[in-house]
């Protein structure tokens, strides 16, 4: 199966700073990743699926991008609202495998 | 617009079964791939199986084998996750999602239903 690692496990980050997040896959993946952002009690939410299309209502901040199989999600000029988790998955292959999560939290 | 609706919360004994419900509203279940997904408290998510449009068959991660079942009620729009032989590391909410052509994202998710493990 596919392994995807996330870093760093939590991030600090001011408001209005970005915040710049990794996901590595063990194999190649080709741009089958998608991501998500989860608030405490809440089910994720799909952010950017493809390596960097933009779900429906997803802020323009949100971006992502896609160097062999590394994929970064970048959140530019971060808001109160954009704290929270976040996972990448990848559906290039079964079985689907998440990684395993980063914090965005405030600094 | 499609809307998943779960079933309540669970508490069950170990070595019980349990199986969760899940409506889907403003669309046909047949023309869907729903997947479940859960996440045990503090932990990531984990994908456990769902429906694959392509070949007309349940697919299940091998790590649930034998011991799930993923079913759907076509006329009522509701599918089902029964897993038995309960541990208490099965205590997690389980999320139920939908790909649009597996494998593929998951858009939307329910909300979620917590099954609790304990004797």
């Amino acid at each position: 199966e596919v392994l995807m690692t996330q870093s760093p496990a939590t991030l600090s980050v001011s408001p209005g700073e970005r915040a710049a997040l990794s996901c590595r896959a063990s194999q190649t993946v080709s741009t089958n990743v998608a991501w998500y952002q989860q608030k405490p009690g809440q089910a994720p939410k799909l952010l950017i699926y493809a390596t960097s299309i933009r779900a429906t209502g997803i802020p323009l901040r949100f971006s992502g991008t896609r160097s062999g199989t590394e994929f970064t999600l970048t959140i530019s000029d971060l808001q109160s609202e954009d704290f929270g988790l976040y996972y990448c998955q990848q559906y290039n292959n079964w079985p689907l495998t998440f990684g395993g999560g980063t914090k965005v939290e405030i600094k | 617009q499609v809307l998943l609706v779960q079933s309540g919360a669970e508490v069950k004994k170990p070595g019980a079964s349990v199986k969760v419900s899940c409506k889907v509203s403003g669309y046909n279940l047949r023309e869907l791939s729903l997947h479940w997904v859960r996440q045990a408290p503090g932990k990531g998510l984990e994908w456990m199986g769902g429906f694959d449009s392509e070949h007309g068959e349940q697919i299940y991660a091998q790590k649930f084998q034998g011991r799930v079942i993923m079913t759907d009620d076509t006329s009522t729009d509701t599918a089902y996750m029964e897993l038995s032989s309960l541990r208490s590391d099965d205590t997690a909410v389980y999320y139920c999602a939908l790909i649009s052509a597996p494998p593929n994202w998951f858009d939307p998710w329910g909300p979620g239903t917590l099954v609790t493990v304990s004797s």
